[in-house]
């Protein structure tokens, strides 16, 4: 059962567009959100995260967008470059009263980013 | 710091053959988790263990086993391989707290072949 759901599976866009990826969850216990980059060959690495406290995070070129209401969370990338091709997975956790879930991350089935020069 | 570590970096085995995949992290992370990573599906949780001999299983734990001796190391291992396992493997470790609470730094993963 997934539990995030990422979408597009794929993406195209040229330099200096617009790179937007969408994920949708159902759980509302998930209290962490984050987005990690990963190049081929490579693992995952976390890129930007956010709290169900907040709408939005900017972090240089890379933003997130949450909808709590909707249940929402995408990821923007401005004036996308080449060097942002790569994969990308939102991620979520599940809040537990014990602390033990830090690292209990549910995953998103992931994007192909492609940016052509 | 190394950061991460796994061993091996490809591996190809025969159906019915064991196997233990290595992880080390040098970070002094409480936290450390493996997962398979296949086309189309994510990262799916295999083990994780919130301390030297403390273990639980993931979303997909069948067919793998894991022990957790020190904080330093967490091994994973196959017990009867099967094509179905044939997939990306990363171990991650995490801090429990301070300001990069509950960040995940993962390995360079490791490629396994069963055939």
């Amino acid at each position: 059962q997934q539990q995030v759901k990422q979408s597009p599976q794929s993406l195209i866009v040229q330099k200096g567009g617009i790179s937007i990826i969408n994920c949708a969850y159902e759980n509302t216990a998930f209290d962490y959100f984050p987005w990690y980059q990963q190049f081929p060959g490579k693992g995952p690495a976390l890129l930007i995260a956010i709290r169900p406290d907040v709408s939005e995070k900017k972090e240089g070129r890379f933003t997130i967008s949450f909808n709590k209401s909707a249940k929402q969370f995408s990821l923007h990338i401005m004036d996308s470059q080449p060097g942002d091709s790569a994969t990308y997975f939102c991620a979520a956790r599940v809040a537990d009263a014990g602390g033990t879930s830090y690292g209990k991350l549910t995953f998103g089935q992931g994007t192909i980013l492609t940016v052509h020069p | 710091n190394a950061g991460v570590t796994q061993t091996p970096k490809f591996q190809v085995l025969k159906t019915g053959q064991s196997m233990t995949l290595q992880c080390a992290q040098d970070m002094d992370h409480e936290y450390m988790s493996w997962y398979r990573q296949d086309p189309g599906m994510g990262l799916r949780l295999i083990h994780y263990s919130v301390g030297a001999g403390i273990t639980d299983q993931g979303e997909v734990p069948n067919g793998y086993n894991v022990s957790r001796s020190t904080t330093e190391d967490f091994p994973l291992r196959l017990l009867s391989a099967a094509p179905s396992q044939t997939s990306v493997y990363f171990c991650a470790s995490s801090y429990s707290k301070g300001k990069r609470w509950g960040e995940q730094f993962f390995g360079p993963g490791t490629r396994l072949t069963v055939l």
